[in-house]
């Protein structure tokens, strides 16, 4: 079975750039999250969706963080304009309902 | 509010030894307890979990994970460490009504052969 696949794996960027990173998540799993992990620290939620809908983007910073998982599959997360503090790794997980989550390799983002 | 202690950034255990990775934990009502493990450059890999049931819960690759409802702790064991074993391991907590994981900062684990 595939796991959680998510692209690119890295991303160099100068600031005020935007960026977009997508996740596919497992076959069959409705709730799909976003996290942000920095250097040292555990990740942190940034949205949960269960199927289409964003049903946790409390943590989500809206002015430059948007996302979207059309038709409750793929997801996007997207970034305008990057800042320099958005370096961080952005990590997608997905589970079945109230299950543990299966995380993606994430996509390590650096912005310059 | 929920959180996760895990008191040591490093562990360094020589191959063979037993290995224990400390994460106590906070939690409104009973908790679900995860443990995660992440190489280098790679995603969260799961390793167990704690739902109900029997406080010795077993896992992937040889770790068990003692819950202990009292001291509030669910710490990571493996009676013999691989040098393989080093990683970046995780604990993480949830309530029961929330699907949101809290995550320790994280503990280094070196296993030296």
């Amino acid at each position: 079975e595939a796991g959680v696949v998510q692209s690119p794996r890295y991303k160099i960027i100068e600031k005020k750039q935007p960026v977009a990173f997508w996740c596919n998540p497992i076959s069959g799993h409705n709730t799909l999250y976003w996290y942000l992990q920095n250097l040292g620290q555990g990740p942190e939620l940034l949205i949960r969706y269960e199927n289409e809908e964003a049903v946790d983007d409390s943590q989500l910073p809206k002015d430059r963080f948007s996302a979207e998982r059309l038709k409750g599959v793929d997801s996007t997360l997207k970034i305008q304009p990057a800042e320099l503090g958005d370096s961080a790794v952005y990590l997608c997980a997905s589970s079945l309902p109230g299950s543990e989550q299966f995380f993606g390799p994430g996509t390590r983002l650096t912005v310059l | 509010a929920q959180s996760v202690a895990q008191p040591e950034d490093q562990v360094n255990v020589a191959e063979g030894n037993p290995l224990t990775v400390k994460c106590t934990y906070s939690v409104s009502g009973n908790p679900y307890l995860f443990w995660y493990v992440q190489y280098p450059n790679r995603g969260l890999q799961f390793l167990l979990k704690y739902i109900t049931g029997d406080n010795l819960v077993k896992g992937s690759y040889g770790f068990e994970a003692e819950f202990n409802k009292s001291q509030t702790s669910f710490h990571l064991k493996k009676p013999s460490a691989l040098v393989s074993d080093s990683a970046l391991y995780f604990c993480a907590v949830r309530s029961i009504n929330d699907y949101k994981l809290s995550f320790g900062a994280g503990t280094t684990v070196t296993v030296r052969a």
